[in-house]
């Protein structure tokens, strides 16, 4: 199957620097990505859509400074959460979907573990 | 819009024996697709099994099957022959078809398997 890889796995950073995670699809061109945030015990929500050379769209509620996406080539989506405050920390997953034949499917990157202290 | 509920938080199962986490949906849409994602505690989100929604037969995938109404929006998994590693979060979860869409998933079921 397709190959999401997403990097860091795990990122501590102190409050109020930036700090950038990558998603990569290794063997097949992703022209649209998504980014879900997790917390603790609860379900992955979208955050935003990331489109190769164009800009990203957010949802509603989702800092759009804040939380800058970056879709520079056809396999590499960045999301960079700036200014990083305690209440970010998170769990971050990007995925991309797939066409084939008949059928669509998701694949996830491995996730980000993002604490701010 | 679309919205996945799943309305049993916590479940558990005797090691080989068979449960059933159920999942309903909401959509106007008419082609689209469903899935059971696990979710273990390393958190990487597998893709257990999925169905087309125009595909009336239900999908099966080993010990995985499920049981999909689709005039009552309904999508349970059911798990045979329960093992150790069955235990982890599931997420039932809704894409539409057509091109490159999202996914919105359920709340989740945690899912404990006794030995």
């Amino acid at each position: 199957g397709a190959v999401v890889s997403q990097h860091p796995s795990r990122v501590i950073c102190k409050s109020g620097t930036s700090v950038k995670i990558e998603c990569r699809s290794l063997d097949f061109q992703a022209t649209t990505m998504f980014w879900y945030r997790q917390f603790p015990k609860q379900s992955l929500m979208l955050m935003a859509t990331s489109n190769e050379g164009s800009k990203a769209t957010y949802e509603q509620g989702v800092e759009k400074d804040k939380f800058l996406i970056n879709h520079a080539s056809l396999t590499l989506s960045t999301l960079t959460v700036t200014s990083a405050h305690p209440e970010d920390s998170s769990f971050y997953i990007c995925s991309a979907s797939v066409l084939r034949t008949g059928s669509t499917e998701a694949f996830f990157g491995q996730g980000t573990r993002l604490t701010v202290v | 819009a679309q919205t996945v509920t799943q309305s049993q938080p916590e479940m558990s199962v005797q090691e080989a024996e068979t449960v059933t986490l159920s999942c309903t949906y909401d959509t106007s849409e008419s082609n689209y697709y469903l899935f059971w994602y696990k979710q273990p505690p390393s958190r990487q989100m597998i893709l257990v099994i999925r169905q087309e929604a125009y595909k009336q037969q239900n999908a099966t995938e080993n010990r995985f099957s499920v049981n999909f109404q689709k005039a009552a929006k309904s999508f349970s998994l059911k798990i045979s022959d329960s093992q150790l590693g069955d235990t982890a979060m599931y997420f039932c979860a809704f894409m539409k078809s057509g091109g490159y869409q999202k996914v919105t998933f359920g709340t989740g079921t945690k899912l404990q398997v006794i030995p």
